[in-house]
């Protein structure tokens, strides 16, 4: 089936230290997006590319950083300069004729 | 930036009863979304309705664009509707980032 995977599910992060978040798409989809959800919050936009080797700030971009070398793959850092990293984190790229959005199953990340 | 506003914030349902969620925003949309996130965190789409009114099963979705609200009706609800939902809105300007702005929620609990 075609679709997002996200990985790890969960994953744990010591102060300081810089992360990796993996988003693999195989619907053959030129945009993808990273999100963030608090707790009791709604989606925030981090990062999104509308086409390989292109990618733009979103609205909550500081302290995170992404690459978009191949189509199919968006993955997200969250470096040590992320002051409060502990959130849910969801990977999305819109249909074609943008009617609709394939979500990832998110990682949940949280600095121990 | 555009505000989305949801309410009720939280709502709890006997198994049976009917409901009514709605989203107002503030700037003209082209797209405007209808989410579904079970207690897994998994988003599903259940409309894509930036005007008109669409009905799938129980759930049907009403916008007009012109005052510039949506209402989801949920009819005869069940335990598995439980979760949270969302209204996410692209604004008619942002013809190029199409990233969805996300309001905070409606949080529904439905009781057996």
């Amino acid at each position: 089936d075609g679709g997002i995977t996200q990985s790890p599910k969960y994953l744990f992060r010591k102060e300081g230290q810089n992360v990796t978040l993996s988003c693999e798409q195989n619907l053959n989809h030129d945009a993808m997006y990273w999100y963030r959800q608090d707790p009791g919050q709604g989606l925030r936009l981090i990062y999104y590319s509308q086409i390989v080797n292109d990618f733009q700030k979103g609205d909550i971009a500081e302290g995170y950083s992404v690459s978009r070398e191949k189509k199919e793959s968006f993955p997200l850092t969250v470096t040590s300069a992320q002051k409060n990293p502990t959130a849910f984190y969801l990977c999305a790229t819109p249909w074609p004729r943008g009617d609709g959005y394939t979500f990832g199953s998110g990682t949940r990340l949280t600095v121990v | 930036g555009i505000q989305v506003e949801q309410s009720p914030p939280d709502l709890i349902l006997q198994e049976g009863a009917n409901s009514t969620l709605r989203c107002n925003f503030s700037d003209s949309v082209n797209n405007l979304q209808w989410f579904h996130q079970n207690p897994w965190g998994q988003l599903i789409n259940l409309f894509y309705i930036p005007s008109g009114t669409k009905q799938n099963g129980r759930l049907s979705a009403t916008t007009v664009a012109t005052e510039r609200y949506s209402l989801l009706y949920i009819s005869s609800s069940q335990t598995t509707d439980s979760g949270v939902y969302f209204c996410a809105v692209v604004l008619s300007m942002d013809t190029g980032r199409r990233a969805l702005t996300f309001g905070s929620g409606t949080r529904l609990q439905v009781q057996p």
